[in-house]
């Protein structure tokens, strides 16, 4: 089945570790993109890469940072420097940069 | 900068009805939009893509239409069913790079 993978499901973080969530796609597409999703704030774009190797900040990029190695990857690392890192973050993939864009199941963070 | 407002916030209906979503956006100069839902605790699920050169699409007992001109969107679902229950997001694609800018969505219960 062709889909978009997140893993874990749940992540807890100590204060001042970073942590680094897996997103994987097997849909052959091009663009990748994270998101946040916090209650009442809607989704908020983190990261995107339109192809392999490159990658651009989106709204609220502080905190967090992203490769893409391969264009089936694209690992976003939640650093110490992010301050409020509580929320459901969700991975997307689409074929080109106007075309649908498709949701994984997301992964949600908590900070102990 | 894109502002999408979903309008109502909730909204409880009795099975079997008809129902109507709204979304509005600030910029027209988009380059398409999408229809999302979600469950509880989940990702989204992508239900329609209208590209700014439609004016509308259809899934089975869905209807999205698309007015760039008054910067409006509408999602009708015919003969609800409990199974709708869910909270809908549409969100504006309006940048080369792909970005979606997202409504706070409408949370639909379907009571039988």
């Amino acid at each position: 089945d062709g889909g978009i993978t997140q893993s874990p499901k749940y992540l807890f973080r100590k204060e001042g570790q970073n942590v680094t969530l897996s997103c994987e796609q097997n849909l052959n597409h091009d663009a990748m993109y994270w998101y946040r999703q916090d209650p009442g704030q809607g989704l908020r774009l983190i990261y995107y890469s339109q192809i392999v190797n490159d990658f651009q900040k989106g709204d609220i990029a502080e905190g967090y940072s992203v490769s893409r190695e391969k264009k089936e990857s694209f690992p976003l690392t939640v650093t110490s420097a992010q301050k409020n890192p509580t929320a459901f973050y969700l991975c997307a993939s689409s074929a080109g940069t106007v075309s649908e864009q498709f949701f994984g199941p997301g992964t949600r963070l908590t900070v102990l | 900068k894109q502002e999408v407002t979903q309008i109502p916030a909730a909204l409880s209906v009795p099975e079997g009805e008809n129902l109507v979503l709204n979304c509005s956006f600030t910029d027209s100069a988009i380059y398409n939009l999408q229809w999302f839902r979600q469950d509880p605790g989940k990702g989204l699920t992508s239900l329609l893509l209208i590209q700014s050169s439609q004016r509308e699409q259809t899934s089975g007992r869905l209807n999205a239409s698309l007015d760039k001109s008054s910067g409006r969107s509408t999602l009708y679902i015919a003969a609800s069913q409990p199974g709708d229950s869910a909270t809908y997001l549409c969100a504006g694609g309006g940048t080369s790079y792909g970005k979606l800018t997202f409504g706070q969505g409408t949370i639909l219960t379907v009571h039988p």
